[in-house]
């Protein structure tokens, strides 16, 4: 069964650097049939796709956040990561990792909440 | 990008009864090599990421109850759930994976009347 779990700081400094890691279990990440993303939800609010990368490092990007994001991809480890930089209050939210593919977004990790704030 | 607009907002149904969710997208996410429409629908409770329940539209995910279909094509598409049970309580999003963003709807809030 394809787990995927989230890892990183649960409060970071504005202007500072979001970074988080996705860990996957089950499946190699280097599966060609699907891309490893990120998604948000602010508190009590909707769903907001951030990007993905495919198993060869092709990366995609929302035009919102593109000047401000990375994803990249450590097959060794079987992780991906998000960098999401200059952060604000903004950027405060439920940060998700997914598998998506030709049939929709099928696993998600449980989430992490990720506030910024002084 | 394209944009996803669910209607209603919020929708209360009677236990047994049906209730209909719409999505309209600002364009076609129909990709007609393969007539594939590249539209999904999702259930959120409460605490917990979203799920998977229909995928092209009108596939239902592995294991979801068949009291769940999805229908539609090109820009307008429709989620019913048929004998609503009180686990349906949460909120529903469709997402288009068209195109790059994959946007999101709204969210459409489901409760118990």
């Amino acid at each position: 069964q394809l787990q995927l779990q989230e890892s990183g700081p649960g409060l970071v400094k504005p202007s500072e650097t979001l970074s988080l890691t996705c860990t996957v279990s089950g499946d190699s990440i280097s599966s060609s049939n699907y891309y490893w993303g990120w998604i948000r939800q602010p508190p009590g609010k909707g769903l907001e796709w951030i990007g993905s990368i495919s198993y060869s490092g092709n990366t995609y990007y929302n035009p919102s956040l593109k000047s401000r994001v990375t994803i990249s991809v450590d097959t060794s480890k079987n992780q991906f990561s998000l960098n999401l930089r200059s952060v604000t209050a903004a950027d405060t939210a439920v940060y998700y990792c997914a598998r998506s593919g030709v049939s929709g977004t099928d696993y998600w990790g449980q989430g992490t909440l990720v506030t910024v704030s002084s | 990008d394209i944009v996803m607009t669910q209607s209603p907002d919020s929708l209360a149904v009677s236990l047994g009864e049906r209730a209909t969710i719409s999505c309209r997208s600002s364009q076609s996410v129909l990709y007609s090599s393969i007539n594939k429409n590249y539209l999904a629908w999702y259930q959120q409770k409460p605490g917990q990421p979203p799920k998977l329940l229909i995928y092209w539209a009108s596939t239902r995910e592995s294991g979801v109850p068949d009291r769940f279909s999805g229908s539609g094509s090109g820009t307008d598409f429709t989620l019913t759930i048929n004998s609503l049970q009180a686990e349906d309580v949460a909120v529903y999003y469709c997402q288009q994976y068209y195109s790059n963003p994959h946007t999101f709807g709204q969210g459409t809030k489901l409760e118990i009347k």
